[in-house]
This record gives C-alpha cells, sequence and structure tokens, in this order.
C-alpha cells in the first residue's frame, strides 16, 4: 500500500490559519470515516489530534479541526502559535483493517 | 496513569533478528489492540501491524508479513514485536501504540516512548 499524499511543507504567520491536505483513494480515505492526524515534535512521540476525520480527543484545542471530502482529508489548525511548529501526519484504515500513514507535513510558524 | 513502557535500545548485526516488548498499565489491556509503527531517522511513520490482545488475532502490512511476528502476553500485559531478517534500512524507532476503541482500532491515543533498533555490521 503506498503512502497517502501530504504536502511536504506548510508555513504560516502567528494567528494565521494553514490547512494541511491528506490525499489517499477510495479503498482508504474516500471509502471510510477513520481518517486521524498526528503532531509530532522533534525527537517525541506523536501524538493523537483528530481521530474518525473531525474528533477531537480531550485536550487538544478547538483551533485544530479537520474535515474531510471524497478521497481528501483536510487538518486546519487555526489562530496558529509558535508551538504549533511540528510534523504532522494523517493516518486512515484502509481494506481488510489495515492502516496507512501519510508522507508527514513540516509545518514552519514564521 | 496510562502507559506504554518499552524495552531498550537494540543493535543488531544484518540478517539477525530483534524482539522489542511493550508493557501495558493503566487501562484494560485485553480491550484494545497494540498496533507496532516504525520511523526510520528523518522519515514518516509507517505502519507495521496490530494484534488484537483479548483474542491473539493479528494483521500485518504487506510490507512486513514475511519477517514480522506480534504475540502478546495477556498475564504480563505486555504485547511483543519481532522482526526478522534485519537490513540496514530497518534501523528505525519502534513506537508501540494502543489502538482506538473497537479493536483494531484505527487511531493511536498512547504510544510507547519508543524503541531505537539499530542494524550495523
Amino acid at each position: 500500500q503506498s503512502a497517502l499524499t501530504q504536502p511536504h511543507s506548510v508555513s504560516g504567520s502567528p494567528g494565521q490559519s494553514v490547512t494541511i491536505s491528506c490525499t489517499g483513494t477510495s479503498s482508504d480515505v474516500g471509502g471510510y470515516n477513520y481518517v486521524s492526524w498526528y503532531q509530532q515534535h522533534p525527537g517525541k512521540a506523536p501524538k493523537l489530534i483528530i481521530f474518525d476525520v473531525s474528533q477531537r480527543p480531550s485536550g487538544v484545542p478547538d483551533r485544530f479541526s479537520g474535515s474531510k471530502s471524497g478521497d481528501t482529508a483536510s487538518l486546519t489548525i487555526s489562530g496558529l502559535q509558535a508551538e504549533d511548529e511540528a510534523d504532522y501526519y494523517c493516518c486512515s484504515e484502509a481494506d481488510r483493517y489495515i492502516v496507512i500513514f501519510g508522507g508527514g507535513t513540516k509545518l514552519t510558524v514564521l | 496513569q496510562v502507559h506504554l513502557v518499552q524495552s531498550g535500545a537494540e543493535v543488531r548485526k544484518p540478517g539477525a533478528s530483534v524482539k522489542v516488548s511493550c508493557k501495558a498499565s493503566g487501562y484494560s489491556f485485553t480491550n484494545h489492540a497494540i498496533h507496532w509503527v516504525r520511523q526510520a531517522p528523518g522519515q514518516r511513520l509507517e505502519w507495521m501491524g496490530w494484534i488484537i490482545t483479548g483474542n491473539g488475532n493479528t494483521k500485518y502490512s504487506q510490507k512486513f508479513q514475511d519477517r514480522v511476528t506480534i504475540t502478546r502476553d495477556t498475564s504480563a500485559n505486555t504485547a511483543y514485536m519481532e522482526l526478522s531478517g534485519l537490513r540496514s534500512e530497518d534501523s528505525a524507532v519502534y513506537y508501540c501504540v494502543k489502538g482506538g476503541a473497537p479493536p483494531p482500532g484505527n487511531w493511536f491515543d498512547l504510544w510507547g516512548q519508543g524503541s531505537l533498533v539499530t542494524v550495523s555490521s
């Protein structure tokens, strides 16, 4: 299974909004409402920030939101803060209970 | 507190095997699957497989199907990942992660601290 497609990098200024896309196929992103997103700071384990396309775990600020249209899921971070600078990975269930991650996106807060 | 604690760093020669352990605490071990995810230096996250800890059923990524074995010991609340036929490209941090409900779960709300495996002659 190929990795889901994410932009290599995105950037934004403090207070702005950024959106990270995650494109798959009808066999993964498009076929299931099981997209999750993870934030990873350097040298740390990833942290779950969105599950089931748009659900936020407790403790995750509502500045983080998720959506999906067709084969593409999106993560939007509004009111950018310096601590949001990190790598972001999307993840989707695929056919036969396989799991696929995206290639990762580096977010730079200018 | 809810934790996944993994075994320490390992160094192996090419062709050898490595077995990484993952001890769970603070939640009902048999109610959630354990998945294994690896990350080579500077690379993306890569899913390897899962085990449903309640019944031992497993599923592996096609990429690792022939080389990986995931097991569990419910009496010790511990899961294991063994990777054989190691090559230099297997040098990575290996994470165990707790799957969401119901098993196998497709999102991961608890991560171990990671175990660094280095493959070098």
